[in-house]
């Protein structure tokens, strides 16, 4: 039992360049989460999902977009990547959205130069 | 605004001393608390919710809303604690997101 799986999990890439983060779960959750973290500062939430084909923007959207196609995987793209975008991201999901008990991946550190 | 606040980025203890891990949150509404933490080189897990009202791996965290605090204790830290916490709120209006703190690092000495 995998839970979920981050892809890649670290990544350079230079400005203007784009590139696709996947994460992918087993548990058959409904909710999936995508934050990033940045030096002292909380997980914020960058975009979410609340079920297959949904997705509504979270805390800091701005300069990504994201897909829900299968239950089971949630995309996270940037299209231009900008230096600010250097962060670790991390997907999490649940199996409701009272129940606030995420399972997170193990985290995508993303670099921009 | 909702906030959580963690206002010690790193907290050091000796090897059987109390720990105290410090969050306090601003919320108009009932908030829900939690605490996540993040061993080395594992991945964020939810260590305990306010509403459990449960102690795990010796931490336990009462809800304060007087004080507007969710502080974490354990009587006799342990090495194996050192790692990074979390406190985190569901926002109750909001689709149950999480605002999280910018967490505490523990470092517990031998």
């Amino acid at each position: 039992n995998a839970g979920v799986t981050q892809t890649p999990k670290f990544r350079v890439l230079k400005t203007g360049q784009s590139m696709t983060l996947l994460c992918a779960q087993d548990m058959n959750h409904e909710y999936m989460y995508w934050y990033r973290q940045d030096p002292g500062m909380g997980l914020r939430l960058i975009h979410y999902s609340v079920g297959e084909g949904t997705t509504a923007k979270g805390e800091v959207p701005d300069g990504y977009n994201v897909s829900r196609l299968k239950k089971q995987n949630f995309l996270l793209g940037l299209e231009s990547a900008a230096p600010s975008q250097t962060s670790v991201y991390f997907c999490a999901s649940s199996y409701s959205d009272r129940v606030v008990a995420y399972t997170f991946g193990s985290g995508t550190r993303l670099t921009v130069v | 605004a909702q906030r959580v606040t963690q206002p010690e980025k790193l907290l050091s203890v000796f090897k059987g001393a109390p720990v105290e891990l410090k969050c306090n949150y601003s919320y108009s509404g009932s908030p829900e608390l939690f605490w996540y933490v993040q061993y080395s080189r594992q991945r964020l897990q939810l260590l305990l919710r306010h509403i459990s009202r449960e102690s795990i791996k010796g931490f336990t965290a009462d809800l304060n809303k007087g004080e507007t605090s969710f502080h974490l204790k354990k009587p006799f830290a342990q090495e194996e604690d050192s790692a990074m916490y979390y406190c985190a709120l569901s926002r109750m209006d909001s689709n149950y997101q999480l605002i999280w703190g910018a967490g505490t690092k523990l470092i517990i000495k031998p």
